[in-house]
């Protein structure tokens, strides 16, 4: 079946560090690909999205390409600040309608001053 | 302001309870989901219900049941069948008005049981 694979956490990194938080996905179809964010308590609020090969999604800061040949759709930033400790989720949703979204298992992120 | 109500935010049962959770959203999304978090497992699809009066099992049904009599609610029930209740629960909705996916997270309630 359709999976999204994560790099495993706890990523801890000092303020003004690049990110790179890994995402790999199995699918029959043609997904669209997100990152999700999830802060301490609260649900998940998208970051970005892409809907096909070679699409970037961004979004304050952070952005992912949909890489169709290795499958991949890997968070980057160039810079992070303590605001972005929070736990990452990267998701596929198959087209067409509304289908579920599959998650990843999810990378924390720790960012330390 | 449109969004997704979840309620209680916490919520605390028996052994051998049932206990229902809520979800209402304004935004007209056909499509609403129910989620469970674990810690180190992600979320997994316990229901799901793309239209009223229709709903599907997810990868984790067992040991809950929902309803969908009105397009603004989809409530969640925990049975006593469900050996392992105590987790992060969220719900959401989504919509392809326009042809633009769009999905909507509520802020979760967190059972436990005691």
């Amino acid at each position: 079946g359709d999976s999204v694979t994560q790099m495993e956490g706890p990523v801890t990194l000092s303020e003004e560090a690049f990110l790179t938080i890994n995402c790999t996905y199995t699918a029959t179809g043609y997904p669209s690909l997100f990152w999700y964010v999830q802060y301490p308590g609260e649900g998940l609020q998208l970051l970005l999205k892409a809907t096909k090969a070679d699409d970037k999604g961004s979004n304050k800061g952070f952005e992912a390409t949909y890489r169709k040949e290795t499958t991949s759709f890997h968070l980057e930033k160039g810079s992070v600040q303590v605001s972005d400790s929070a736990v990452y989720f990267c998701a596929l949703k198959i087209p067409p309608g509304n289908t579920p979204l599959v998650f990843g298992k999810g990378t924390r992120l720790s960012v330390i001053a | 302001d449109g969004g997704i109500t979840q309620s209680p935010k916490y919520l605390f049962r028996k052994e051998g309870q049932n206990v229902t959770l809520s979800c209402e959203q304004n935004l007209n999304h056909d499509a609403m989901y129910w989620y469970r978090q674990d810690p180190g497992q992600g979320l997994r699809l316990i229901y799901y219900s793309q239209i009223v009066n229709d709903f599907q099992k997810g990868d984790i049904a067992e040991g809950y049941s929902v309803s969908r009599e009105k397009k603004e609610s989809f409530p969640l029930t925990v049975t006593s069948a469900q050996k392992n209740p105590t987790a992060f629960y969220l719900c959401a909705s989504s919509s392809t008005t326009g042809g633009a996916f769009g999905y909507t997270f509520g802020s979760g309630t967190r059972l436990t049981v005691v």
